[in-house]
């Protein structure tokens, strides 16, 4: 199945600072998602976007798909982005509803 | 408001002890799917169904059921839960089978004692 690795595994920061998650995919996908799970266990939907770029406030995220890529950038880091972000894959259906494949995350805490 | 909801939030059982996750989406969407969270092994998906009465297997199904037989609702039966099945459960859907943006549910903690 598709693998899907993620960069850095731990990451502290000082409020404010800027910060890029990574996320490699081995295949193609037509499906790429990144999610924020907060402290208490949920996932929150932050973009989806098997290509191109999209911006949402102080995160964007670039996908570039011919390199098997994707980039989630926290800027102006707040408290209130500490837990894990997870980046999340489906390649082109091969039958069945394809599935997403989830990397390991990034655990991120903000510091003050 | 657009979400998928799962009850209950929270729940400790006892081995053996039959017991139902529900979970109901209000975006008419045609693909729901169920996973588990376990510390070091990630999210796996446990089920999905593509549409109302198509359902199939995931990747760690052993020891769980489930049931659709209307769009909006999904859930999710343990018929005789054991202690290895204590885990984050999510329940998540979307609105085509094979493409969009996937959305996840609260999450239920599940404790088998």
């Amino acid at each position: 199945g598709i693998q899907v690795e993620q960069s850095p595994p731990d990451l502290i920061l000082q409020e404010g600072a800027n910060s890029t998650l990574r996320c490699n995919f081995s295949d193609s996908v037509n499906n790429l998602q990144w999610f924020h799970q907060n402290p208490w266990g949920q996932l929150i939907n932050l973009f989806y976007i098997p290509s191109g770029t999209k911006q949402n406030g102080r995160l964007s995220a670039t996908t570039v798909a011919t390199e098997r890529y994707s980039l989630l950038y926290i800027s102006s880091s707040q408290t209130t982005d500490s837990g894990v972000y997870f980046c999340a894959v489906a390649p082109p259906i091969t039958g069945g509803g394809n599935k997403l494949t989830f990397g390991t995350g990034t655990q991120l805490k903000v510091e003050l | 408001e657009a979400q998928v909801t799962q009850n209950p939030r929270y729940l400790i059982t006892v081995t053996g002890k039959k017991l139902t996750v529900t979970c109901s989406q209000n975006m008419n969407h045609e693909y729901m799917s169920w996973y588990r969270q376990d510390p070091g092994l990630g999210l796996r998906q446990i089920y999905y169904s593509m549409n109302v009465e198509a359902t199939d297997k995931g990747d760690v199904p052993e020891g769980y059921k489930v049931s659709r037989k209307e769009k909006r609702n999904f859930p999710l039966i343990l018929e005789s839960p054991s202690p290895n099945q204590t885990s984050l459960y999510f329940c998540a859907s979307r609105d085509r089978p094979t493409w969009g943006a996937q959305y996840f549910g609260p999450g239920t903690r599940l404790l088998v004692l």
